[in-house]
């Protein structure tokens, strides 16, 4: 079965930092893969997503992902981070030709 | 344009209460889906409509689950006899309706059942 584990629950980084959040994923198959964030009080916003093609995928915020199929792995990564970077972070594999299953979440604290 | 909007935005019920929760795609938007998010998870799948038609409702935990898109727009999930474990967030997300296309999730409805 399908399945995503982002093994940080929480993470701390300085503002200025630079940032990478884990991800990996159990499918049988290419997969359809996808990071998305949630602020307090707002929906989940896609930050970029992998389908095929180039395995390093730039997103929206200065975001990227590389997709490591020898290592089942889809981390997220920016350069330095910004305090307005602080959210909930989603890892997500597409199952099938709709449905989505998240992981559980990285909370990312920014230090000032 | 409008993105998807939820209603109501909070909702607390009684134990045993049946709820009604609201869902307004974009615009022109084939595909919903309902997803249930608990307190410090991620969103689990619930149901998922193309159009009028529900094409996946493997997600919903059980049959006082019960979501419906009558005429391919809005959509309501609603619950029966609601129990303390259903306190969750519920997400809706519209799409495009190609295969794994992008979805555009709402705000939420955060339901607090006592």
């Amino acid at each position: 079965a399908q399945s995503v584990t982002q093994p940080d629950i929480h993470i701390t980084v300085s503002e200025g930092a630079s940032l990478e959040l884990r991800c990996n994923y159990s499918y049988g198959a290419t997969p359809y893969l996808f990071w998305y964030v949630q602020s307090p009080g707002q929906g989940l916003q896609l930050l970029l997503k992998y389908f095929s093609g180039d395995t390093l995928v730039q997103g929206i915020k200065g975001f990227e992902a590389e997709f490591k199929r020898s290592q089942s792995s889809f981390n997220l990564r920016k350069p330095s981070v910004h305090w307005s970077d602080a959210a909930e972070y989603f890892c997500a594999v597409g199952a099938g030709a709709s449905k989505i299953i998240f992981g559980s979440g990285t909370r990312l604290s920014i230090r000032p | 344009g409008a993105g998807v909007s939820q209603s109501p935005r909070y909702k607390v019920a009684k134990r045993g209460q049946d709820v009604a929760l609201r869902c307004d795609p974009i615009s022109g938007h084939v595909s919903l889906f309902w997803y249930q998010q608990a307190l410090g998870q991620g969103p689990e799948f619930l149901t998922y409509f193309q159009n009028e038609a529900q094409l996946d409702k493997s997600g919903l935990p059980s049959d006082r689950f019960f979501a419906e898109r009558p005429e391919g727009s809005v959509s309501t999930l609603k619950i029966q006899r609601t129990q303390q474990e259903d306190s969750a967030v519920y997400l809706c997300a519209s799409g495009g309706g190609r295969t794994q296309e992008t979805q555009y999730f709402g705000p939420g409805t955060r339901l607090l059942v006592l």
